[in-house]
């Protein structure tokens, strides 16, 4: 079975503080990584890709990737309120002869003033 | 215009009706998908098209029918759906899924 794990949440996070948000996944031949932030309302937009073990930082985002232990997390540092949101994690899977994305349920973040 | 475009944003409709969704893309990409999303649910892909032609199907049921004239352009048509098909209805494109898919705002769909 091809899963993807998040926990639901809420998280509740101060603002300035930094938000955590943790993704597991079931394949280990599964390559591509994607972080999306979804809007009440609106449809899920793109704000982070990761395809190697490490870090990648782009802004206040870094996406983080360990392969080993088949989990990739996201954190937001000095959380906004505007980050209050849902996020999605997605991972391309191994399936048949190509790779299909895979998504988590989404954890929703709350950023507090 | 830019990006993926979905029409409509809102539908209320019967469990008789036929009503269609409509997606466009104007990023050149060579895949489209249909995704529905219900509440605290995964993303349940429902059809994948590359180059205009179908590639996957997802077990759907035969009361949603795609078609997909060419590579802009998506079309998803509703008959005689039911209450749980109510859900936000996304449609996406991309030119590689190994880089991400960019998605349309959705249509919220109702069935009464």
């Amino acid at each position: 079975q091809k899963e993807v794990e998040q926990n639901s949440g809420p998280l509740s996070v101060p603002e300035g503080a930094i938000a955590s948000l943790n993704c597991t996944y079931s394949d280990r031949g599964s390559q591509s990584f994607f972080w999306y932030r979804q809007y009440s309302g609106k449809s899920p937009e793109l704000i982070m890709s990761i395809y190697s073990n490490g870090d990648k930082e782009d802004g206040r985002f870094t996406a983080q990737l360990n392969k080993a232990s088949q989990y990739v997390s996201l954190l937001i540092r000095d959380s906004q309120p505007s980050d209050s949101a849902t996020y999605l994690c997605a991972v391309n899977m191994p399936m048949d002869s190509n790779y299909q994305l895979i998504w988590g349920a989404g954890t929703k973040l709350i950023i507090k003033p | 215009e830019t990006g993926v475009t979905q029409t409509p944003r809102h539908l209320v409709m019967g469990m008789t009706n036929k009503k269609s969704l409509k997606c466009e893309q104007h990023l050149g990409h060579n895949a489209m998908y249909w995704y529905k999303q219900s509440a605290k649910k995964p993303l349940e892909l429902m059809f994948v098209y590359n180059f205009k032609e179908q590639t996957e199907n997802n077990s759907v049921p035969s009361r949603f029918s795609p078609e997909c004239p060419n590579s802009s352009h998506l079309f998803l048509h509703l008959h005689t759906l039911q209450p749980e098909d109510s859900a936000l209805y996304l449609c996406a494109s991309s030119q590689d899924p190994a880089y991400g898919y960019t998605f349309g705002s959705g249509t919220r769909l109702t069935v009464v």
